[in-house]
C-alpha cells in the first residue's frame, strides 16, 4: 500500500508569498496519476491539479505541480487571501484504491 | 452548471444503520465513476468506496469493507451510501465525488453531510 507523506503539516505565509507543498510518495508512482485539491472549511474540495502538472478547469495560473517518482511539488506562486485552505494530494492505484496524503495547512 | 448534493445524514445510535444520497446536477451521471469520500474531524480526506458507470463494479478501502455498501441507481440519477453497524469512528463529513477521467482525479465534489455516531 503507498502512502503519501506531506510536508510541512502547516505552512504559516502572507499574501504575495510563494508556497511550496511537498508530497512524498513511501514508493515510485506514475506522476498519471498524481492529483492535488484545495479545501476550505465547510465547503466542497477542489481539483486543483491532475496527472502531477495538469491544471483542472479554472484553476489560476498561479497553481503549479510538477514531480515524479516519489517526489511531488504544488507550487502557489503570488498566495492570495482565499487561497489559505488545506491542500491535499492524492493518488490513484491499483487494486484500484486512492490515496490521500495528511494534508498541508496553507495559513496567514 | 454542474454540482453534487448530499443529503441523509443526522445523529444515530452505534450499531445502527443510515443511508446517505448524493444527487448530481447539470451532467450526465451515468457517464460517470462515482465516490465516497469522509472526513472525520480534526483530520484529513479518507477514500471510502467507489461505484463505476455501470454500478456493477465496486471497490472499498479497508475501513468500509463489509459494512458499507455503495449503490447508484442511473435511472434515478443517485449515487448512495448504505451504512451498517456504525460506530463513533464513523462520525464524519461524508462527500461525494465524481471522477472526472483515467487519471483517477475527482473532479467534482459536494458539499458533504455530517453523521454523528453517538448514543
Amino acid at each position: 500500500e503507498i502512502v503519501l507523506t506531506q510536508s510541512p503539516g502547516t505552512l504559516s505565509l502572507s499574501p504575495g508569498e510563494r508556497a511550496t507543498l511537498s508530497c512524498r510518495a513511501s514508493q515510485t508512482i506514475s506522476s498519471i496519476y498524481l492529483a492535488w485539491y484545495q479545501h476550505k472549511p465547510g465547503q466542497a474540495p477542489r481539483l486543483l491539479i491532475y496527472g502531477a502538472s495538469t491544471r483542472a478547469t479554472g484553476i489560476p495560473d498561479r497553481f503549479s505541480g510538477s514531480g515524479s517518482e516519489t517526489d511531488f511539488i504544488l507550487t502557489i506562486t503570488r498566495l492570495e487571501p482565499e487561497d489559505f485552505a488545506v491542500y491535499y494530494c492524492q493518488h490513484y492505484g491499483s487494486s484500484p484504491t486512492w490515496t490521500f496524503g495528511q494534508g498541508t495547512k496553507v495559513e496567514i | 452548471q454542474v454540482s453534487l448534493t448530499e443529503s441523509g445524514g443526522g445523529v444515530v445510535q452505534p450499531g445502527r444503520s443510515l443511508r446517505l444520497s448524493c444527487a448530481p446536477f447539470g451532467f450526465s451521471f451515468r457517464t460517470y465513476d462515482m465516490h465516497w469520500v469522509r472526513q472525520v474531524p480534526g483530520k484529513g480526506l479518507e477514500w471510502m468506496a467507489s461505484i463505476w458507470r455501470d454500478g456493477n463494479t465496486k471497490y472499498y478501502a479497508a475501513s468500509a469493507r463489509g459494512r458499507f455498501i455503495i449503490l447508484r441507481d442511473n435511472s434515478k440519477s443517485s449515487l448512495y451510501l448504505q451504512m451498517n453497524s456504525l460506530t463513533a469512528g464513523d462520525t464524519a463529513v461524508y462527500y461525494c465525488a465524481r471522477q472526472g477521467g483515467d487519471t483517477g482525479a475527482f473532479d467534482l465534489w459536494g458539499q458533504g453531510t455530517l453523521v454523528t455516531v453517538s448514543s
